[in-house]
C-alpha cells in the first residue's frame, strides 16, 4: 500500500537553527510528494511539492528533494524563525489510489527566540 | 479570492443530535474531501467525492454521511451514531484526475460535545 513515515516530534529549536524533518514513503505507483504546514487553529497550507525524481521543491526558505533511490523527501530550512512554529505534514499521491493523499502523522516544530 | 470556506468555525453537539458541517469552494475543483484530525494526530479521510452526485467512503466513514448535489458544496453530517465526534474537521478540494496537483484546505470546524 501507500504510506508515509515522518520523524517523530516534537522538535524544539532556537531561532536561526537548521531544521530537518525526515520523511520516507512507500508507494504502489509513481508518487507525487508534498509538504504541508498547519499553524495553530488553522487548516493545512501547501508548503512545497515535487512530482518526479530529483525534483527540488522550495518555498519560504524551505526545501525538499524527491529521492527515488532512498524513497525520501526530507524537509530542510537553513535558519528558522519563531514564525515557523507549526505542524508539518509530509504526504503523497499516486494515480492508482483515486488521487487521494496519504499523510504522515505530522511533526510539531517549536522555535524559541 | 478563490478558496474553501468551512462553517461554522466552532460547533457543539448534544447527545443524540445530528449536526452538519458546511464546506463550499469557488476554485472550480471537481474533487472534494473530508478529514478528521484528533489532537496530536495526523489526518484521517472520512469521505471523498470526485464528481457531483457521487462519493466514496474513506477510512473512517462510520457515523458520518455526505452529499454532493453541487460542484461547489460538500456538506458533512455527523450523526448520533458517531460516538466520539469531538475533533477538528477539515474539508479540502483538488482539481481531481491529477495526482501531481495538491489539495487545498479550508480553515476547519472544531466540533465538541456538550
Amino acid at each position: 500500500g501507500n504510506s508515509v513515515t515522518q520523524m517523530e516530534g516534537p522538535v524544539t529549536l532556537s531561532e536561526e537553527a537548521f531544521l530537518t524533518i525526515n520523511c520516507t514513503y512507500t508507494a504502489t505507483g509513481y508518487p507525487s510528494l508534498f509538504w504541508y504546514v498547519q499553524y495553530p487553529g488553522e487548516g493545512l497550507q501547501l508548503l512545497l511539492k515535487a512530482t518526479k525524481a530529483d525534483d527540488k521543491g522550495s518555498n519560504k526558505g524551505f526545501e525538499a528533494t524527491y529521492r527515488k533511490e532512498t524513497t525520501s523527501f526530507h524537509l530542510e530550512k537553513g535558519s528558522v524563525q519563531v514564525s515557523d512554529s507549526a505542524v508539518y505534514f509530509c504526504a503523497l499521491s499516486v494515480r492508482s489510489n483515486d488521487y487521494k493523499l496519504s499523510f504522515g502523522a505530522g511533526t510539531t516544530v517549536t522555535v524559541r527566540a | 479570492d478563490g478558496g474553501i470556506t468551512q462553517s461554522p468555525k466552532y460547533l457543539f453537539r448534544k447527545e443524540g443530535q445530528n449536526v452538519t458541517l458546511s464546506c463550499e469552494q469557488n476554485l472550480n475543483h471537481d474533487a472534494m474531501y473530508w478529514y478528521r484530525q484528533d489532537p496530536g494526530q495526523g489526518l484521517r479521510l472520512i469521505y471523498y467525492s470526485q464528481i457531483v452526485n457521487d462519493f466514496q467512503k474513506g477510512d473512517i466513514a462510520e457515523g458520518y454521511s455526505v452529499s454532493r448535489e453541487k460542484k461547489e458544496s460538500f456538506p458533512l453530517t455527523v450523526t448520533s451514531a458517531q460516538k466520539n465526534p469531538t475533533a477538528f474537521y477539515l474539508c479540502a478540494s483538488s482539481i481531481g484526475d491529477r495526482w501531481d496537483q495538491p489539495q487545498h484546505f479550508g480553515d476547519g470546524t472544531r466540533l465538541s460535545i456538550l
